[in-house]
């Protein structure tokens, strides 16, 4: 069966960096789009950023866009989040989602079960 | 990436029916036929119930259903049943990005 697993969420200070790990399996890695959202504590869902299979397309967040980077190790099945400059606002758990088909274009049919961020000084 | 617009909170008693609007914009929900829906409980991850504006994936019940009009997206549940008490939140495809609603609180009276 398909299982996300995050990792590597904590307490960081405001400027600070931190790198979430998703490890995959339960299917074909290397032939699905995968995606990081999240969620601040009683708020809503936040799409952050995608990564295409091959690596050959990122997007991001207007809200993170040049502060986190988005990647992948297909050998390895896992999906990172390079988070740097990291603000107050960034705290929120993190999931990593896996489209329903190749891309995720259609939604979310995977997700893991999130690891919290927490931005405080 | 303005964020899609779901009214705060719906209820309905059980038995009845119940449907939550999701409105975007042409770039968003009216642009494509990928909006999906989640139902979210409390400290648990969400769970994919609609896709591709009306789709139900395996294993979602047929009270769910979906459907889009113009720039306006929309979840029934019919046959409210205490289980259905949850958080909702529609999402939809853009050219270069993904976004979310900002959820609905279903309350089951």
């Amino acid at each position: 069966q398909v299982q996300l697993v995050e990792s590597g969420g904590g307490l960081v200070k405001p400027g600070g960096s931190l790198r979430l790990s998703c490890a995959a399996s339960g299917f074909t890695f290397s032939d699905y789009y995968m995606s990081w959202i999240r969620q601040a504590p009683g708020k809503g869902l936040e799409w952050v950023s995608y990564i295409s299979s091959s690596s050959s397309y990122t997007n991001y967040a207007d809200s993170v866009k040049g502060r986190f980077t988005i990647s992948r190790d297909n050998a390895k099945n896992s999906l990172y989040l390079q988070m740097n400059s990291l603000r107050a606002e960034d705290t929120a758990v993190y999931y990593c989602a896996r489209g329903f088909f190749f891309d995720d274009s259609s939604g979310y049919q995977y997700w893991g079960q999130g690891t919290l961020v927490t931005v405080s000084s | 990436q303005s964020a899609l617009t779901q009214p705060a909170s719906v209820s309905g008693s059980p038995g009845q029916s119940i449907t939550i609007s999701c409105t975007g914009t042409s770039s968003d929900v009216g642009g494509y036929n990928y909006v999906s829906w989640y139902q979210q409980h409390p400290g648990k991850a969400p769970k994919l119930m609609i896709y591709d504006v009306s789709n139900r994936p395996s294993g979602v019940s047929n009270r769910f259903s979906g459907s889009k009009s113009g720039n306006t997206a929309s979840l029934t549940i019919s046959g409210l049943q205490a289980e259905d008490e949850a958080d909702y939140y529609c999402s939809s495809y853009t050219s270069s990005s993904r976004v979310f609603g900002g959820g609905t609180k279903l309350t089951v009276l």
